[in-house]
């Protein structure tokens, strides 16, 4: 069985702060943890992925996270943030192995406010 | 870059009828697609796996003769939610893997109103 929890279901920052995101997960195996993010109206976008190579994950629009599995978490941050950042974002994870391809569990999503 | 569409992206239906939401992979073939469902302020949560040419595989709770999903090509999935009754009001998303890459992509969901 695996979960994701996602801490903070609103986060608010400044245009130009530190995003931080936070995702926990529990799982039996290894996994695969995956950052996406949602516009209005619009399917969810792949911001990063990590599957088991290195522990920090780049990803697109300057979005990063860290694997630590000492603390189960994959937090998803941003040094500075933009407007265009404003959106709801999602944790999941996936059990590595090829018969739960495609089978995510999510968090409940963090839904990222940006002010001028 | 790959997209996936769903058809409608919203729809208002009488408790009892059955609606049918599709799923399409508009550049890739797509031998497995994903069906989700999100409740307000809920995560997504899996419901089945759609394979083309044979049948779905539900999750643990799902009715699958209630949501019924055909996947009869490699680039087209249905869900049918037979029936439908207020408490399936829901958004529904799928989504497409690509190849054995874990690639997948989603599409941008239907929102069922039924009233």
């Amino acid at each position: 069985a695996q979960s994701v929890t996602q801490l903070g279901s609103h986060v608010s920052v400044s245009e130009g702060a530190l995003v931080l995101l936070r995702c926990n997960y529990s799982s039996s195996v290894p996994p695969y943890l995956f950052w996406y993010v949602q516009y209005p109206n619009q399917g969810l976008q792949l911001l990063l992925k990590y599957t088991s190579a290195a522990t920090l994950v780049k990803g697109i629009n300057g979005f990063e996270a860290e694997f630590k599995k000492s603390e189960t978490s994959f937090h998803l941050t941003k040094p500075s943030a933009h407007m265009s950042d404003a959106a709801e974002y999602f944790c999941a994870v996936e059990n590595a192995g090829g018969t739960s391809y495609g089978k995510l569990t999510f968090g409940q999503g963090t839904i990222l406010t940006v002010h001028p | 870059g790959a997209v996936v569409s769903q058809h409608p992206s919203r729809v208002i239906c009488k408790s009892g009828t059955s609606v049918k939401i599709e799923c399409r992979s508009l550049d890739f073939q797509a031998t497995t697609m994903f069906w989700y469902r999100q409740f307000p302020k809920q995560s997504l949560m899996l419901m089945a796996t759609s394979n083309e040419g044979s049948k779905a595989t539900y999750e643990q709770g799902v009715e699958k003769d209630k949501f019924l999903i055909n996947h009869a090509s490699l680039t087209l999935s249905t869900l049918t939610v037979t029936s439908a009754h207020p408490e399936d009001s829901s958004f529904y998303i799928c989504s497409a893997g690509r190849g054995e890459v874990e690639e997948l992509f989603f599409g941008e969901g239907s929102r069922l109103t039924v009233l």
